[in-house]
């Protein structure tokens, strides 16, 4: 079974601060995606990657960026954290581009 | 544009059936998947459909027309437990991004 791991359940920063959220897979996965979940809009994609060092923007990637330097881990850095990202950010993994997203725990993040 | 569009919620009886309906209008398709989502829990795989017709896996069976755009999941003998969020979700051409519709919350009464 794929094991996905997001560092965190849950999280609290302010406004203007640097926030990592980090997510590890243990299958060897090339593509790694991260989402954020918000009532009433789905699923949106904010950043994937389909290889170590290489990133692809989604829909929303404003405010955001990533980084991918072990192809196990992949990290999303809210630059300067502001009250609209307040979320659940969802980090997930297929084992090919044409097979299911399996997905961590999810992180609710607030922004005060 | 891309759109994927799902009744916001629905309300079924145990031991009844219930049928989820998804329309989709999308640049490219490569297939759709079918998630279930537990509240407070990550969406887990239920179902792909990438050619036309009903595939069936237990109680739950999905079924897919690419030229009407339109999808739906059944689900029967319904269980307490199927009280979740059903998201129907498109996979693009490419291959890399899947859109989400914003989920079916279906709540299951004794």
């Amino acid at each position: 079974d794929v094991k996905v791991t997001q560092s965190s359940r849950y999280l609290v920063k302010r406004t203007g601060e640097k926030v990592f959220l980090e997510c590890v897979q243990d299958m060897d996965h090339e593509n790694m995606f991260w989402y954020r979940q918000d009532p009433g809009l789905g699923l949106r994609l904010i950043y994937f990657s389909y290889d170590v060092k290489m990133k692809e923007k989604g829909d929303i990637p404003e405010g955001y960026s990533v980084s991918r330097e072990k192809k196990e881990r992949f990290s999303l850095i809210l630059e300067s954290a502001s009250t609209n990202q307040t979320s659940m950010y969802l980090c997930a993994t297929p084992r090919a581009s044409n097979q299911p997203q399996h997905f961590g725990d999810g992180t609710r993040l607030s922004i005060l | 544009g891309q759109n994927i569009d799902q009744p916001t919620e629905m309300t079924a009886t145990e031991g009844a059936i219930v049928q989820i309906n998804c329309t989709y209008q999308t640049s490219g398709f490569n297939g759709l998947f079918w998630y279930q989502q537990h509240a407070g829990e990550a969406p887990t795989f239920l179902s792909y459909n990438v050619l036309d017709g009903l595939e069936e896996k237990g109680r739950f069976s999905s079924f897919l027309s690419r030229s009407k755009g339109y999808s739906y999941l059944l689900l029967k003998e319904l269980q307490m437990k199927d009280s979740a969020s059903y998201l129907c979700a498109v996979l693009n051409t490419g291959g890399f991004k899947t859109i989400f519709g914003a989920g079916t919350r279906l709540f299951v009464k004794a």
